[in-house]
């Protein structure tokens, strides 16, 4: 069975600085996927960033980058030049390679941006 | 085009009662999936139905059940409420016919069990 973890409850960072929010995950697969999800206050939930397990090269969406370290199992996320609608629970998930979509979700990282 | 969209988006039931809730897709998705988040639990996994089949279900009784349409639109349904099933239900939806695709998640429906 799959397990996602995000070790970090709550973070906060101040408006135009950089936060790192970690994540690691067990699983006896070789390809997968993970993700990063936002789920702001009151608001649905959108995908941040895809990592494609078999993709070496990190993934990046503007200030959103990841450091996927296939090997030990870790995939955090990096906020640039954070913004105060960066406020939000982020969830990082897993995602098994095949015909599914079913997601394994860590506990989520609620984090707070400061002006 | 149309976000995922939920039905109702509250309820308020008592123990004993059976809630039936309802989730649209995207235009065009065939895949739905349902999760419950609560504060002690965090976001779990009901069961994901693809093309009107249920591809996977989650670790939860079978007082949870779901069914899709030929739409694609989903229902699940909840049997003998506990207390305990009070949560924020959510689906997502996405194309599925590939895996790792985005899954594009509606507001959810607050379910409150007194």
């Amino acid at each position: 069975a799959q397990t996602v973890t995000q070790s970090q409850p709550e973070m906060s960072v101040q408006e135009a600085e950089t936060v790192t929010l970690s994540c690691t995950y067990d699983t006896s697969e070789n390809n997968y996927y993970l993700f990063w999800y936002k789920q702001p206050p009151s608001r649905q939930m959108i995908l941040v960033i895809r990592q494609e397990a078999y993709k070496q090269q990190n993934a990046t969406e503007n200030r959103f980058s990841v450091n996927f370290q296939k090997a030990a199992k870790s995939f955090s996320l990096k906020i640039s030049d954070s913004q105060l609608g960066d406020t939000a629970m982020y969830f990082c998930a897993f995602m098994k390679q095949g015909r599914t979509d079913k997601l394994i979700f860590g506990t989520g990282t609620r984090l707070q941006v400061f002006p | 085009k149309a976000g995922v969209t939920q039905t109702p988006r509250y309820l308020i039931k008592t123990r004993g009662q059976q809630v039936t809730l309802s989730c649209s897709p995207i235009s065009g998705h065939r895949s739905v999936s349902w999760y419950q988040q609560t504060p002690g639990q965090g976001l779990q996994f009901l069961f994901e139905y693809f093309s009107e089949t249920q591809r996977n279900k989650g670790n939860f009784p079978g007082r949870f059940s779901g069914r899709q349409f030929s739409n694609s639109r989903s229902e699940m349904n909840v049997s003998t409420l506990e207390l305990g099933d009070s949560a924020l239900y959510l689906c997502a939806s996405s194309l599925g016919t590939a895996g790792g695709r985005e899954q594009f998640f509606g507001p959810g429906t607050r379910l409150t069990v007194l």
